[in-house]
């Protein structure tokens, strides 16, 4: 079964700091990562896919990383700003069924202070 | 572009009553998937359609249904209602039975009382 998890839980950082957010998955078998942004009570909103045989993804000021083998993603957050404040929750896609799903983690809280 | 459309956005049921969540996926997106998220928790697969067929089903209690009707829209109707099913149900869609990007609704609220 496949489990995901998100290290650390929350961190507060305060406004400009890079800083990095840590996804580790049990079952390397997997298609494809993404990361979520979730602000609370609210939708998840897509930040980055990496497909399995990707290493990297970029968007902005964000950059996420996928190591397969090792079962790890990291997503990096450059000069962060408290508008960032949010969960982030990363997802690994997997076969099921007929169909894919996705397995999430329990996600990271974070809060940039001004 | 258009996003992914669910209804109701909220919705309050009382214990043993019925609720019905509706699904309108992205233009030209013939898979659906259903994922519920208790408070403080990750998503959690419910079910997943393709071409109007199930293609997959996760943790959905035998209380649940769905469907995934000609237009490829999708209903995940409940029964019995608990207070445990008080959560935010969120539909997926993706262009194909594939690991293509899935992309999510704002989901619906439920609130069991």
């Amino acid at each position: 079964k496949q489990e995901v998890t998100q290290i650390p839980a929350a961190l507060s950082v305060p406004e400009g700091e890079n800083l990095v957010l840590n996804c580790s998955f049990t079952d390397s078998a997997i298609y494809n990562l993404q990361w979520f942004r979730q602000d609370p009570g609210k939708g998840l909103t897509s930040l980055l896919l990496i497909q399995s045989s990707q290493r990297e993804q970029t968007s902005g000021r964000l950059n996420a990383s996928l190591d397969k083998s090792s079962g790890r993603s990291t997503l990096y957050i450059a000069a962060s700003q408290p508008g960032d404040s949010a969960t982030y929750l990363c997802a690994v896609c997997r076969r099921g069924g007929s169909n894919y799903k996705l397995t999430f983690g329990k996600g990271t809280l974070l809060t940039v202070n001004p | 572009a258009a996003g992914v459309i669910q209804s109701p956005r909220h919705l309050i049921k009382e214990k043993r009553e019925t609720a019905t969540l509706k699904c309108y996926p992205i233009p030209r997106h013939d898979t659906v998937y259903w994922y519920q998220q208790g408070p403080g928790q990750d998503p959690q697969f419910l079910i997943s359609f393709y071409e109007k067929m199930q293609s997959d089903k996760g943790s959905i209690p035998d209380r649940f249904s769905a469907q995934q009707f000609s237009d490829y829209h999708s209903e995940l109707n409940m029964s019995s209602l608990e207070l445990g099913d008080s959560a935010l149900y969120f539909c997926a869609s993706s262009p194909g039975q594939g690991p293509y990007e899935q992309y999510f609704g704002p989901g619906t609220r439920l609130t069991v009382t």
